[in-house]
């Protein structure tokens, strides 16, 4: 059973709106959350993060915004821009004894459309 | 700086043959993970290192193993393939062993499992 669901597999979104991409998992006791952003014949990179003692973290265009009680977070980016075109992943961290883990969505592909 | 790097980059393996893939951390980086990214799984974790010693393990079968040398460096193996070996594998470097330091991803080493 997968503890981080990415229920969208693809998104459109025309250029300079807005574009919002859903998380939603299941285990409560990892308490760090990530976006990732990957371009193909690349490796993700880091898109920005959140731990839960907080419910919204901002950088420029891209917000997220986690809501414990739902299990829900959400990435959004404002304004899209093309270049955002990409395969962005949600991931769930957990970190303690000296190690971590992060377990990654199966991705949401979004496409800006100039 | 140099970014992590993987080689080969591109792997055609027989089923029952096995492979050595291997990650280049960037300079200074002591924890290596290790991920494979499917179409059906997305991107699942298989072990993380830090100090030549494995910290956690994700949930695949013995035939994949892996190990980190002193300079970091990290190789991981995979034993009598299987045809849904074939993949993406991602190595990711970080400073430290906490979710506090960025992970930064290689480019990948797509195999190919005939």
């Amino acid at each position: 059973d997968q503890q981080v669901k990415q229920n969208s597999p693809s998104l459109s979104v025309q250029e300079g709106r807005i574009s919002i991409l859903n998380c939603d998992y299941t285990n409560s006791m990892f308490d760090y959350f990530l976006w990732y952003k990957k371009y193909p014949a690349e490796g993700p990179t880091f898109l920005i993060s959140i731990s839960s003692i907080k419910d919204k973290n901002e950088d420029g265009r891209f917000t997220v915004f986690l809501n414990k009680s739902a299990k829900h977070l959400s990435l959004h980016i404002v304004p899209s821009q093309p270049g955002d075109s990409a395969v962005y992943f949600c991931a769930q961290g957990y970190s303690g004894a000296g190690s971590y883990q992060l377990t990654f969505g199966k991705g949401t592909k979004l496409s800006v459309i100039p | 700086k140099a970014g992590v790097t993987q080689t080969p980059r591109y792997l055609i393996k027989t089923r029952g043959q096995q492979v050595t893939l291997s990650c280049s951390p960037i300079s200074g980086h002591r924890s290596v993970s290790w991920y494979q990214q499917t179409p059906g799984q997305g991107l699942q974790f298989l072990f993380e290192y830090f100090s030549e010693t494995q910290r956690n393990k994700g949930n695949f079968p013995g035939r994949f193993s892996g190990r980190q040398f002193s300079n970091s460096r990290s190789e991981m193996n995979v034993s009598t393939l299987e045809l849904g070996d074939s993949a993406l594998y991602l190595c990711a470097s970080s400073l430290g062993a906490s979710l506090s330091y960025e992970q930064y991803f290689g480019p990948g080493t797509r195999l190919t499992v005939t």
